[in-house]
């Protein structure tokens, strides 16, 4: 069965310095993996996903993600953050047939500090 | 291009009625997927719709039941609601073969 672990339910960094969100993953097969941010009472937005292709996943307003195979991890970074990314994050992992559904993290809530 | 749409926005109900809420899928998109937020969770997959039928349940009862039209949109219904149906409803709309979902803003559900 496939799983997604996020790793620190809270993040706080204080503006222009680096965000690191956790990631960990279980599953069976090379899995698709995904990064998706949520703004409070807004919907979720892709930030981005990797479906096998390059391993360094580049997203939009600036982050990006490793997909690491020998740790089964899938870490969101940014090199600098700023106060907009205040949001929740969360990591999925998405079945590779059927119904592709997705099977979420519980997230990490991150606060940017000015 | 129209993204996908929810309705309504917030709503209240008390327990054991019934509920239903409605998406629109983004245009071009024919499969639809819920998802259920609890407050501080992550969102747990209800079901998902292709061509008119259910495709694929996650661990949901029976009073979670739902439609899709020939238009694509979709119904989620719940029956004998029960304090804890309280959560975000997600809908979200892809095409059958490609494996990214996009979200609409959903649905914020209480039950009194």
């Amino acid at each position: 069965a496939q799983s997604v672990t996020q790793l620190d339910s809270h993040v706080s960094v204080s503006e222009g310095t680096p965000v690191l969100l956790r990631c960990n993953y279980s599953s069976s097969y090379s899995p698709s993996l995904f990064w998706y941010v949520q703004h409070p009472n807004k919907g979720l937005q892709l930030l981005l996903k990797y479906t096998s292709a390059a391993t360094l996943v580049k997203g939009i307003n600036g982050f990006e993600a490793e997909f690491k195979k020998s740790e089964t991890s899938f870490h969101l970074t940014k090199p600098s953050a700023h106060m907009s990314d205040a949001a929740e994050y969360f990591c999925v992992v998405s079945e590779s047939s059927g119904t592709y559904k997705y099977i979420f993290g519980t997230g990490t809530r991150l606060k940017v500090l000015a | 291009e129209t993204g996908v749409t929810q309705s309504p926005t917030h709503l209240i109900k008390t327990r054991g009625q019934q509920v239903t809420l409605r998406c629109s899928s983004q245009s071009g998109h024919n499969t639809v997927s819920w998802y259920q937020q609890a407050l501080g969770q992550g969102p747990q997959f209800i079901f998902q719709y292709y061509r008119e039928e259910e495709n694929g349940r996650g661990n949901f009862p029976p009073r979670f039941s739902g439609l899709q039209f020939p238009n694509y949109s979709s119904e989620l219904n719940v029956n004998a609601l029960e304090l804890d149906d309280s959560a975000l409803y997600l809908c979200a709309s892809s095409l059958f073969t490609n494996n990214e979902q996009f979200f609409g803003p959903g649905t914020r559900l209480t039950v009194l």
